[in-house]
């Protein structure tokens, strides 16, 4: 079974040009998450997704960053325009509700923004 | 509300001596408890997980931890550290299955293990 996937694995990307960010997530897993990790802090919960709609997006830092589910499986995750510190570590994660719950994290997309 | 602390950032032993990395966790309702880890270079794998059902929890790779609810703990401990253990572990509480899948982690925990 594929685990979560996710690209791109390295973005270098310049201030104010846009990324975008993709994750497929375990098949069959409803739950999708959005996680990242700046430099030196700890990784901070974005936003939660079941199926296509927005469970929770409490922890979207500010209207730069959208995301996206198209049809309840891949999500997209774009940073328009990025800034210098939007770089660090996202990523990606799932779960099946019905199953323990337990969250299983992709590889992450490592973004600098220079 | 929920939160996780990690005492100290960075945990050096030697090969063969024991790992203790220490996580407390404040939560309002029963928490679920994780610990991760990442290797250099790669993603977040789960190392194991406390839901509720026995105390002591043992997972990959020759870790355990014990949920202690007198104390608030959750240690990850491992009797011989391996040089294959050198990463960064992290500990996360998040909630029921039935309340949603939000974790919270901690800051991390790099262990480093001498030769």
């Amino acid at each position: 079974e594929a685990g979560v996937t996710q690209f791109p694995s390295h973005s270098v990307i310049e201030k104010g040009q846009t990324v975008t960010l993709r994750c497929d997530p375990i098949s069959g897993h409803d739950n999708l998450y959005w996680y990242r990790r700046v430099m030196g802090k700890e990784i901070k919960f974005l936003l939660h997704f079941v199926k296509e709609s927005k469970q929770d997006e409490s922890g979207m830092p500010n209207n730069r960053f959208l995301a996206e589910r198209t049809g309840g499986t891949y999500s997209t995750l774009k940073v328009q325009p990025a800034e210098l510190e939007d770089s660090g570590v996202y990523f990606c994660a799932s779960s099946q509700v019905d199953r323990d719950n337990t969250i299983y994290f992709g590889e992450g997309s490592w973004l600098t923004v220079v | 509300a929920q939160s996780v602390t990690q005492l100290g950032s960075h945990v050096s032993v030697s090969e063969g001596a024991l790992v203790l990395l220490r996580c407390n966790y404040s939560s309002s309702v029963p928490p679920y408890l994780f610990w991760y880890v990442q290797y250099p270079n790669q993603g977040l794998q789960l190392l194991l997980k406390y839901t509720s059902a026995a105390t002591l929890v043992k997972g990959i790779n020759g870790f355990e931890a014990e949920f202690k609810k007198s104390e608030t703990s959750f240690h990850l401990t491992k009797p011989s550290a391996h040089m294959s253990d050198a990463a960064e572990y992290f500990c996360a509480v998040g909630r029921k299955r039935n309340q949603g899948g939000k974790l919270i982690f901690g800051q991390g925990t790099e262990l480093s293990v001498k030769p």
